[in-house]
């Protein structure tokens, strides 16, 4: 199985900073045919579901805020979110689609300093 | 809108089985995938396997083969995930969640979650 190892395990960021976490893959998600990255980043508030926030490593889902943004390709890929607001505050999951056994990273979880 | 509705919190004694549903309202039952996914109290979240509702084709990691059995009604757009020789580390959130079809399996959608407790 691919294993998806997330940095750090736990943030805080000042309102308005910027957010960086980290996101490594065992092995390469890109798929060179399509040239596409087989990555997703999730968020999960407390007591709700996970949330999709970016696909393809890259492609923000709809209605989702542009502070957020992936970045990345092959086994390295970062979610950025560039001023921190207090609502987001939650753990923050990536996972690869590119092997047929998913998998998700451990979680980060994100606090306001 | 586009709804996926788990039924209710299980208790469950070790050794039994559990049957979880999620019934798709608001978008063809059948162009998407169905996963399910558990989150165990205080962790991070663990893919159990996916059905295609068109055909009834599974995919299931290898932690789950031969415990975990998933199945579709597509009369009433419900999928269901049934687990058996319940253990006391399977008490989890169980999420179910759906993909469209391809290979993209990023979920766009998900349950709400049901808990399922294993105690004696």
């Amino acid at each position: 199985d691919i294993v998806m190892t997330q940095s750090p395990d736990s943030l805080a960021v000042s309102l308005g900073e910027r957010a960086t976490i980290t996101c490594k893959s065992s092995q390469s998600v890109l798929y060179s045919s399509n040239n596409k990255n087989y990555l997703a980043w999730y968020q999960q508030k407390p007591g709700q579901p996970p949330k999709l926030l970016i696909y393809w490593a890259s492609t923000r889902e709809s209605g989702v805020p542009d502070r957020f943004s992936g970045s990345g390709s092959g086994t390295d890929f970062t979610l950025t979110i560039s001023s921190l607001q207090a609502e987001d505050v939650a753990v923050y999951y990536c996972q690869q689609y590119y092997s047929r056994a998913i998998t998700f990273g451990q979680g980060t979880r994100l606090e306001i300093k | 809108q586009v709804q996926l509705v788990q039924s209710g919190a299980e208790v469950k004694n070790p050794g039994a089985s559990v049957k979880v549903s999620c019934k798709a309202s608001g978008y063809t039952f059948t162009s998407y995938y169905m996963h399910w996914v558990r989150q165990a109290p205080g962790q991070g979240l663990e893919w159990m396997g996916m059905i295609n509702p068109s055909d009834g084709g599974t995919n299931y990691p290898q932690k789950f083969q031969g415990r975990v059995s998933m199945t579709r009604d597509t009369s009433t757009s419900t999928v269901y995930m049934e687990l058996s020789s319940l253990r006391s580390e399977d008490t989890a959130l169980y999420y179910c969640a759906r993909t469209i079809y391809g290979d993209s399996y990023y979920m766009d959608v998900w349950g709400k979650g049901t808990t399922v407790i294993v105690s004696s």
